[in-house]
């Protein structure tokens, strides 16, 4: 049972530019959690996926957008980078119907370097 | 909004030792989660806690569950070699089902063996 993959590993950015991170949830999950993880902090909730649509959302801004695709896989996409939007960008999957904060699985995670 | 505070925010200890580490809240919590990080993966969940006053323990883990419902801690016993990791507290930013997790920043612990 393949658990959250996430793609790719590492990238690197310059600031101006937009960048597309991916992830596949674990088998039989139906929602896709984002969050980012600056140097040295714990992660941070950027939003929900679920039903293709976005249920949830953090304190972020515009730049970060996000898409969730018939086969539950999820993109999120930075717009605009700046050097603050280095970190650890990890997914986290769940299934809807089970209420309980403890369902959800996190991937290795994508570590953003923008210069 | 909600914010947990760990303590401390880096352990150095020697193998066989045992740590203590605890996650204070400014708001109520309804669970409180202990993950672990290892370097260059996501957070592994190591325990959940459901009810005020919950004891838990997972092996050489034991996690409480405050009675206020605004702190809970986390004991290792006998720590060895792959314990070494950022363990954090997590809890639900809400009261709705599947709801984002708020997380402090982490204790890193260091063994020394």
């Amino acid at each position: 049972d393949a658990g959250v993959t996430q793609s790719p590993t590492h990238l690197i950015k310059t600031r101006g530019q937009q960048v597309t991170l991916r992830c596949s949830p674990k088998s039989g999950h139906d929602t896709v959690s984002w969050y980012q993880q600056a140097l040295g902090q714990g992660p941070q909730f950027i939003f929900q996926y679920y039903e293709e649509e976005e249920r949830q959302r953090g304190n972020f801004p515009d730049r970060f957008s996000g898409h969730q695709f018939p086969n539950y896989s999820s993109e999120l996409n930075v717009n605009a980078l700046l050097l603050g939007d280095s970190a650890l960008y990890l997914c986290a999957s769940s299934l809807l119907r089970l209420a309980g904060a403890d369902t959800q699985y996190f991937g290795p995670g994508t570590r953003l370097t923008v210069l | 909004g909600q914010q947990l505070n760990q303590s401390p925010q880096s352990m150095f200890i020697q193998e066989g030792e045992d740590v203590s580490m605890n996650c204070t809240s400014s708001s109520i919590f309804n669970t409180w989660l202990w993950y672990k990080q290892d370097p260059g993966e996501g957070p592994v969940l190591l325990i959940a806690l459901y009810k005020a006053g919950e004891l838990t323990s997972n092996g050489r883990l034991t996690a409480q569950f405050g009675i206020t419902r605004k702190d809970s801690f986390l004991n290792i016993s006998a720590s060895i070699p792959s314990d070494v990791g950022i363990y954090f507290c997590a809890g639900p930013s809400t009261y709705s089902g599947n709801t984002p997790l708020v997380f402090g920043k982490g204790t890193r612990l260091s063994v020394i063996a």
